[in-house]
């Protein structure tokens, strides 16, 4: 089963709002993603969690926030948010060997900044 | 650096035709992997394929095929008799051995297929 699962599929939030996304993985994978992605472009990485600890940020600003709970569960906070924020948000699992790491893609939250 | 170039911005074929998505890829690394995604309409990444710097063997998996070619640093996509189910954008993209976990994308091909 190569399943990673998100909620919400949509989200739309005004600008003060308070919001988060999150991902589940039960595959046992101990990395986990999250990407931004415009439209006809392609994903672009934020950031990585491997056993649970933040690895990688790709410098992004303070106003998302990342949270890996556990192993299975990634989040990711949302405050103050622009409307060119707007964007697919992909979260990914993989199984975190340091080399051959196929990361899996759940279905993404489409998120409107108003 | 490394770098991925899909220079086929989109294709469009009648259905039953084969086609080719190229991909061109850059590295300093001997050891690197390559992968092929497919996105179609509702979003989400399907993983295809993962083929490794040291294994340049061909696959096929029923109608995709895949040619990897190092002399030219290439990895091809073939879909051969494409269907309307075929239609999505596919995303080619790079690894290298150190940081595995950073994946560099190709800027994609859209794919569409007629019937």
């Amino acid at each position: 089963d190569t399943e990673v699962t998100q909620t919400p599929k949509h989200l739309v939030m005004g600008m003060t709002n308070k919001k988060s996304l999150k991902c589940e993985q039960h595959m046992g994978h101990r990395a986990m993603y999250w990407y931004k992605q415009k439209a006809k472009k392609p994903p672009e990485l934020m950031f990585v969690y491997s056993y649970e600890k933040l690895s990688i940020n790709e410098s992004v600003p303070s106003r998302f926030s990342p949270e890996c709970p556990n192993s299975s569960l990634l989040n990711l906070h949302l405050h103050a948010l622009q409307p060119e924020d707007s964007a697919l948000y992909l979260c990914a699992s993989s199984q975190s060997r340091g080399f051959e790491e196929t990361q899996y893609f759940g279905p993404g939250t489409r998120l409107l900044v108003l | 650096a490394q770098k991925v170039t899909q220079a086929q911005t989109e294709i469009s074929v009648v259905e039953k035709e084969d086609v080719t998505l190229d991909c061109v890829y850059e590295t300093r690394d001997t050891t690197y992997y390559l992968f092929w995604y497919k996105q179609p309409p509702s979003g989400e990444l399907v993983f295809l394929i993962r083929r490794n710097s040291f294994d340049e063997q061909n696959e096929i998996s029923g109608r995709y095929s895949w040619n990897f070619q190092k002399s030219t640093s290439s990895f091809n996509f073939t879909i051969t008799a494409s269907q309307v189910v075929d239609s999505a954008v596919y995303f080619c993209a790079l690894s290298e051995a150190e940081g595995a976990q950073k994946l560099v994308f190709g800027q994609g091909t859209r794919l569409t297929i007629n019937p």
